[in-house]
């Protein structure tokens, strides 16, 4: 069993659409990182939580540490958001991080 | 205002020799985590270092891999006799400090083991 859980694992989307994509962990986390990977394989990290919201642009993260999940928000989705989001966490034991499988994006224009 | 950097950024090795993966991480950084994605697979933490130290090394295979972090110049991952089940894209990440900072990614290495 992975220790984290992404859904869906691909989504596509018409130009402007709103979009989710949920993860789910099994353990106890000191961080929670959402990443976007594009196609030429370049990470970028797109927030960094540990509690609450976070918004940056037309991108919204939530986490709910009680239920273990989270959730990326697109408003407004755009072609360009297209990617693979990929929720990653840090165990509160150490070091150890742990990734989902990602969810591949593609957004129609 | 460089960000993290990675190379080479492609590798092709032969099974046997030995492939050496550089990272710089951001100025100002001294936490540096090496990751490993292989083909249709998700990211898997290898090492955690900071300058002189290995904290974790817990996702690292037991034998043929090790890493450094030396006081002066960049973080190196070293495969030993490389095999074709270690072609995978190799990434770092550094951070300004511990648990709590943000990770800066690096464009990342593709090793190719022919």
């Amino acid at each position: 069993k992975n220790e984290v859980e992404q859904s869906p694992q691909n989504l596509t989307a018409q130009e402007g659409e709103f979009i989710t994509i949920n993860c789910s962990y099994s353990v106890g986390i000191s961080a929670l990182h959402w990443l976007q990977q594009h196609p030429g394989g370049g990470i970028v990290s797109l927030f960094m939580l540990s509690s609450g919201k976070k918004k940056h642009g037309r991108l919204i993260a939530t986490i709910n540490i009680q239920e273990k999940h989270s959730s990326l928000h697109i408003t407004a989705s755009h072609p360009r958001d297209s990617a693979v989001y990929i929720c990653a966490v840090r165990e509160n034991t150490g070091n150890q991080f742990y990734f989902g499988t990602g969810t591949s994006l593609t957004v129609i224009p | 205002n460089a960000g993290v950097m990675q190379n080479p950024r492609h590798l092709v090795r032969r099974r046997g020799q030995e492939a050496r993966l550089r990272c710089s991480p951001m100025k100002g950084h001294s936490h540096v985590y090496w990751y490993r994605q292989l083909p249709e697979e998700g990211l898997k933490f290898m090492v955690y270092l900071q300058k002189e130290n290995i904290i974790d090394e817990s996702g690292m295979p037991k034998e043929r891999f090790s890493a450094e972090f030396p006081k002066e110049g960049p973080s190196i991952l070293r495969i030993q006799q490389v095999v074709r089940g270690d072609s995978a894209a190799y990434f770092c990440a550094s951070s300004l400090s511990g648990t709590y900072y943000e990770q800066y990614f690096g464009p990342g290495t593709r090793l190719t083991v022919t």
